[in-house]
Order: C-alpha cells, then sequence, then structure tokens
C-alpha cells in the first residue's frame, strides 16, 4: 500500500524556468512533509520540509506548497538550475516516527 | 564529523546465504530506520527502531531481521528467506521519537546475489 506517491517518474525543464513537482498522500495521520534529493549511488540529503500547520514553507529557490484537504504537495524550484538534476523523493511521517517515502521523480535541467 | 556510515558498500551474495548491513551513527540519535531502494519504486520501509532493544516492522519486512542492542548501532541481516535480496540499501537516523524530523541518511550499501 503505496500512502505517499509520486506520479510522475520524470520531468525535463530547461534552465531557468521553474519545476513544479508534485506528490500525493493517503494517510491523514501525516503531519510533516519533506523533500529529498539524491544522486546515484549516495544516500538522499534534505531539502526542505513542511508542517501540516502551514501551507507553505520557502528556502531560497525551493518552496513548497501543501493542501491538506486535497492531500497533495508540491515542491517549486525556480529558476531551475543543471545542478538541481536529481531524483527528488517526497516523504511524510506521522507522530510514530514512520516516514514514508514516495517514488521519486527523475528532473532533469537542460542548459 | 557526525554522520552514518554504512559497510560494505559493496556486496555480493550467493543464493542461500544469510548477509549482514552494518549501519553505526554518531549523531546520539535515538530512531534508525532502514530502507530499500529498487528502480521505480523509490524507498520502501523495511524496520524502524525508536529506542534501543526495540524495533518495528515496515512495509517488507520479511525476509529480514534486525537488532537493536546499542544506540549507535542498527545491522540489518538479509536472509535466505528474502526472495529477491539484490537492492540498494539505505539507512537512516533522526533524533527524537515523535515530531518534525529529518532523516539523515548513510551512503548506501549495494547487494547484489549472484
Amino acid at each position: 500500500d503505496q500512502q505517499v506517491k509520486q506520479n510522475s517518474p520524470s520531468l525535463s525543464v530547461q534552465e531557468g524556468r521553474i519545476s513544479i513537482l508534485n506528490c500525493d498522500y493517503t494517510n491523514s495521520m501525516f503531519d510533516y512533509f519533506l523533500w529529498y534529493k539524491k544522486y546515484p549511488a549516495e544516500g538522499p540529503t534534505f531539502l526542505i520540509s513542511i508542517s501540516s500547520i502551514k501551507d507553505k514553507n520557502e528556502d531560497g529557490r525551493f518552496t513548497v506548497f501543501l493542501n491538506k484537504s486535497a492531500k497533495h504537495l508540491s515542491l517549486h524550484i525556480v529558476p531551475s538550475q543543471p545542478g538541481d538534476s536529481a531524483v527528488y523523493f517526497c516523504a511524510a511521517s506521522a507522530f510514530n516516527n514512520d516516514m514514508r517515502f514516495g517514488a521519486g521523480t527523475r528532473l532533469t535541467v537542460k542548459p | 564529523d557526525g554522520g552514518i556510515t554504512q559497510s560494505p558498500k559493496y556486496l555480493f551474495r550467493k543464493e542461500g546465504q544469510n548477509v549482514t548491513l552494518s549501519c553505526e551513527q554518531n549523531l546520539n540519535h535515538d530512531a534508525m530506520y532502514w530502507y530499500r531502494q529498487d528502480p521505480g519504486q523509490g524507498l520502501r520501509l523495511i524496520y524502524y527502531s525508536q529506542i534501543v532493544n526495540d524495533f518495528q516492522k515496515g512495509d517488507i519486512a520479511e525476509g529480514y531481521s534486525v537488532s537493536r542492542e546499542k544506540k549507535e548501532s542498527f545491522p540489518l541481516t538479509v536472509t535466505s528467506a528474502q526472495k529477491n535480496p539484490t537492492a540498494f540499501y539505505l539507512c537512516a537516523s533522526t533524533e527524537g521519537v515523535a515530531g518534525a524530523n529529518v532523516l539523515t541518511f548513510g551512503a548506501g550499501s549495494r547487494l547484489t546475489v549472484l
């Protein structure tokens, strides 16, 4: 049972444009959401997070939006840079510290 | 520097053999996790532990076993009962047992069954 879903396995954007990565979840007990970035043969690294009491969190070029009623969150990267090319994982956790990940979206930013 | 060390980085196993993947952290984190990554399937939770001598099954615990005898160590044994063990295994940890926590990951261990 996939509680966190990333329905787009890949996304390609031009350098300087906006990248929008989407994530849906099914478990209403999730109260904290995170995005991780992963390069091949490495562990994921934390990028940005949002608590369920907020609907937006911004950190430089990265913004995460949360729509609790739709159980949907998205990551916006503006402007996109070639160094942003990686696999992005959406993750969600509940009060019991059980963190679940989506399948990932491979972002390619073309120069 | 604080972090998570996974070893070995690459491991080859013959069918029918048990293997143990090591995970050590010096971050003083309470909770530790094991995930498995397969192409197109993201990270799937195998086991997690919130405190010493206690652990819970994740979504795909069958064929795996863990122990948490020390706070800093959370080894994963891939048993011969695991039918498709070839994968990239990631260990992670986080401080605290509830609330908003960021996972810190190790560099991973790639297991290949010959």
